[in-house]
Order: C-alpha cells, then sequence, then structure tokens
C-alpha cells in the first residue's frame, strides 16, 4: 500500500523559503499514469490545491501562487519536493502531499500532513 | 477560475439522508465530469469517497453517493443516506477546471444531530 510522510521545517520567518519533501513508499512515482500533489489547509478556511507534478516531470500551478511555487520530483530516491518563495503570514498552513491520477485529476492517497507556521 | 461554491454547513439527525451541493460553471463542473468528493476529519488528511462525479473509491459505504443534478445547472451532489454519528466532519468538492488546474470548494461541515 502506497505511503507518503512530509517533511520539513515547522516554523518559517517572512520572506524565507519553504522547502518540503514528500517521502513515497509502497509505489514508484516514476509509474506513469499518475501525479503527485501539493495542496495545503489554512486554518480557518478550506482545502486549496497548489499544483501537481506528473510522473514525466511537468508541473502545473495553481495561478495564485504560480509565481512563488515549484514542485519537483526525485526518481531515485522515490521523493516529491515543494518548494515556496518569499513566504507570509499567509502561508501558515498544514501542506499536505497527495497521489493522484491524471486525465481524471483525483486523490486517492495522502500524507498525514505538516504543520507550518509562518510568524516573525 | 472561478470558485466552487458549497454550503458553509449542513446537519441531519441519526439514519436521516442529506445533500452537499457543489455550484461551479459550465467551465467546470458543467464541463468535465471530473468531480470528486473528500471527507476530512479535524486534524486528519482528506479521504477520496468518489471520484469521475459518481463513481465510489475504494473501500467507501454505498451510503455515500454522488451525483449531477438534473436541476440545479453545474452542480454536483454528494448525498450521504443513513446518516451516522461517524459522519460528522469537513466535506470537499474538487473538479478540475481545465489548463491543468484543479480546484476544490469552500467545504462544508456537516453536524449529525
Amino acid at each position: 500500500q502506497v505511503q507518503l510522510r512530509e517533511s520539513g521545517p515547522d516554523l518559517l520567518k517572512p520572506s524565507q523559503t519553504l522547502s518540503l519533501t514528500c517521502a513515497v513508499s509502497g509505489d514508484s512515482i516514476s509509474v506513469g499514469g499518475f501525479l503527485w500533489s501539493w495542496v495545503r489547509h489554512q486554518p480557518d478556511k478550506g482545502l486549496e490545491w497548489i499544483g501537481y507534478i506528473y510522473y514525466t516531470g511537468a508541473a502545473y500551478y495553481t495561478p495564485s501562487l504560480k509565481n512563488r511555487v515549484t514542485i519537483s520530483l526525485d526518481t531515485p530516491m522515490n521523493q516529491v519536493f515543494l518548494r515556496l518563495n518569499s513566504v507570509t503570514d499567509a502561508d501558515t498552513a498544514t501542506y499536505f502531499c497527495a497521489k493522484g491520477v491524471i486525465a481524471k485529476e483525483y486523490f486517492t492517497h495522502w500524507g498525514q500532513g505538516i504543520r507550518v507556521t509562518v510568524s516573525s | 477560475h472561478s470558485a466552487l461554491t458549497q454550503p458553509a454547513s449542513v446537519s441531519g439527525s441519526p439514519g436521516q439522508s442529506i445533500t452537499i451541493s457543489c455550484t461551479g460553471t459550465s467551465d467546470n463542473i458543467g464541463r468535465y465530469s471530473l468531480v470528486s468528493w473528500y471527507q476530512q476529519f479535524p486534524g486528519k488528511a482528506p479521504k477520496l469517497l468518489i471520484y469521475e462525479d459518481k463513481k465510489r473509491a475504494s473501500g467507501i459505504s454505498d451510503r455515500f453517493s454522488g451525483s449531477i443534478s438534473d436541476i440545479l445547472v453545474n452542480t454536483a451532489i454528494l448525498t450521504i443516506s443513513g446518516l451516522q454519528f461517524d459522519d460528522e466532519a469537513d466535506y470537499y468538492c474538487c473538479s478540475y477546471v481545465g489548463d491543468a488546474n484543479v480546484l476544490f470548494g469552500g467545504g462544508t461541515t456537516l453536524t449529525v444531530l
């Protein structure tokens, strides 16, 4: 059974760069037909899709974050990365990685999430 | 991309059926049969319930069903029948909106009275 686990810093200062890692086990991120996504849940708000990356390495992002976000893969290490530049308080959230199905756009497996706080 | 609108809250009694609506536009729900629904408990990861509008995810009870409304334009519906206290959670719709983009609804809090 595929498992995803997020890791990274839990506290950042404004203007810093958030770097998160999603370690995938029980599955290979290079298998065709699947995508790997990042979704966040800000306090007292709903879920927000950040972006996803195909097994090919092609990445797509939500327009509101497109200028600050990068999602990448390390296929040998079976890891997915999120990089968010110039963070502000508004980026405080629980960040989830998720496995999805290309062309079907739904997410079958999720990590437990990592709580990230941005504060000066 | 336009928002997906869900009611902020719904409630029901054990054994009853409830519906949660998710209203989009002709550019998302009205164009693609790619609505999914997720259940999320506080502090937990979302869980896939329904995909491709009406297909039930593996292991999900048949008390959960998805559909596209025949009455309300560009609206997806999640129905939970035989309501149980354990169903009390937040529910999110999600739709493909074109241009390799996905959008979540604002979420609906279900209270079982």
